[in-house]
């Protein structure tokens, strides 16, 4: 059973447009990560959450922790071709604090 | 700086054959992990270890065993391949909020 959710599973849009993407769960975690993977490559840190209303912004991505730290979204507003890629939630919570991956989003960029 | 080594890189097997992934971290990082990953989707974790000596099944453990006999390494275990194992494999260990992947070992059972 997947405990991390991603929505939508692919998403193909033109440069310029905005989009979201969404990782939700029915379980509460400490912390949240996002990730971005291009292909052949591991997964690439962009951003950890870890407080319940939590808004970060990294340039054109802004990443939110919903209030019960249920769920988050990453929002990338003029969506350019290098922002390409496979994106990644992660979270981990209670006591054994493993890290689960959610089932991912692929974005493709038209340009 | 070494960070997190995986080997093989890329392997092929024969249904039924047996093989190991082998993981090692110089960062004296008490958790680590093994995920697996099938094209475009995200990644399941397979087996991860908090600590020497200790070690626990993840979301897919089946078809799988590893060990942790020391911090700096984790082998990951195929006992009996099999075409559902077919995947790119992840090995990482973590301090805190992050996490360091090794640069993953291509796997495909024939």
């Amino acid at each position: 059973t997947q405990l991390l959710e991603q929505s939508p599973q692919f998403l193909s849009i033109q440069e310029g447009e905005n989009l979201t993407v969404y990782c939700n769960s029915s379980s509460v975690f400490s912390s949240l990560q996002w990730y971005r993977q291009e292909p052949g490559e591991g997964p690439v840190l962009l951003v950890t959450v870890v407080t319940g209303g939590e808004v970060k912004k990294l340039k054109r991505l802004t990443f939110q922790f919903g209030d019960a730290r249920k769920d988050s979204s990453l929002h990338i507003t003029a969506a350019q071709p290098g922002d390409t890629g496979l994106y990644l939630c992660a979270a981990k919570g209670g006591a054994t604090n493993k890290l689960i991956f959610g089932t991912g989003t692929l974005l493709a960029v038209q340009p | 700086n070494a960070g997190v080594t995986q080997t093989p890189k890329f392997r092929i097997l024969k249904i039924g054959q047996s093989m190991t992934l082998q993981c090692t971290q110089d960062m004296n990082h008490n958790y680590m992990y093994w995920y697996r990953q099938d094209p475009g989707m995200g990644l399941k974790l397979i087996y991860y270890s908090v600590g020497a000596g200790i070690t626990d099944k993840g979301e897919v453990p089946n078809g799988y065993n590893v060990s942790r006999s020391t911090t700096e390494d984790f082998p990951l275990r195929l006992e009996l391949a099999a075409p559902s194992q077919t995947s790119v494999y992840f090995c990482a260990s973590s301090i805190g909020n992050t996490i360091y992947f090794g640069e993953g070992s291509w796997l495909t059972v024939v």
